[in-house]
């Protein structure tokens, strides 16, 4: 089955500690983007990567980091550094030449 | 820069009702634009699309017209059901290319709808 998934699902830290969460597609898809979700808030863009070895900051960029070593993964890692992680983390792809995008399920991710 | 407005919810409604969700837009360019559905505790999915004025997305008896006079896309359907107990969310994409776009995605705050039986 073609599609996006993220894991896990749920993720608990404690304070302090890095976490690195999991983004894979195998829609052969060039571009992928990183977004935060807050309760009663919309969608903010952390990072995204038009291609292989490249990516941009987004809105929310600060204490988080990404790599994009696979067109297929896209791991985003945040930092000690990001003063509220908790948070619903999706992460998303787009069809080459398309400009709508398809979301993986998302990591709930609780600091303690 | 580009934004969307949504109306706030939550809205709560009697199965079988009509529904209409808000949103408005300010965009530079030609931006195509979205309706996306998100059940507890999972992604959003596409719901459906317009990329050109006067378009009419339609999808699951959802429907909304691309409107550039009036600068909306508002969601309609003609009866709801306690399946489309949902948040939806109103999004915009500049046109690839167009002005150096990057394709990204501007998302409305999400309208919470709860449709009781």
């Amino acid at each position: 089955d073609g599609g996006i998934t993220q894991s896990p699902k749920y993720l608990f830290r404690k304070e302090g500690q890095n976490v690195t969460l999991s983004c894979e597609q195998n829609l052969n898809h060039d571009a992928m983007y990183w977004y935060r979700q807050d309760p009663g808030q919309g969608l903010r863009l952390i990072y995204y990567s038009q291609i292989v070895n490249d990516f941009q900051k987004g809105d929310i960029a600060e204490g988080y980091s990404v790599s994009r070593e696979k067109k297929e993964s896209f791991p985003l890692t945040v930092t000690s550094a990001q003063k509220n992680p908790t948070a619903f983390y999706l992460c998303a792809s787009r069809p080459n030449g398309g400009n709508e995008q398809f979301f993986g399920p998302g990591t709930r991710l609780t600091v303690l | 820069g580009d934004s969307v407005t949504q109306m706030e919810g939550p809205v709560t409604l009697s199965e079988e009702a009509f529904l209409t969700i808000n949103c408005t837009y300010t965009a530079t360019g030609y931006p195509s634009l979205f309706w996306y559905v998100q059940y507890p505790g999972e992604g959003l999915q596409l719901l459906l699309k317009a990329t050109k004025a006067d378009d009419k997305g339609s999808n699951k008896g959802f429907e909304a017209t691309y409107r550039k006079e009036t600068t909306s896309f508002h969601l309609e359907k003609g009866s709801v059901q306690v399946s489309d107990s949902a948040v939806y969310f109103c999004a915009l994409s500049d046109r690839m290319g167009y002005g150096g776009s990057q394709g990204n995605l501007i998302f409305g705050k999400g309208t919470k709808l709860s449709v009781k039986p």
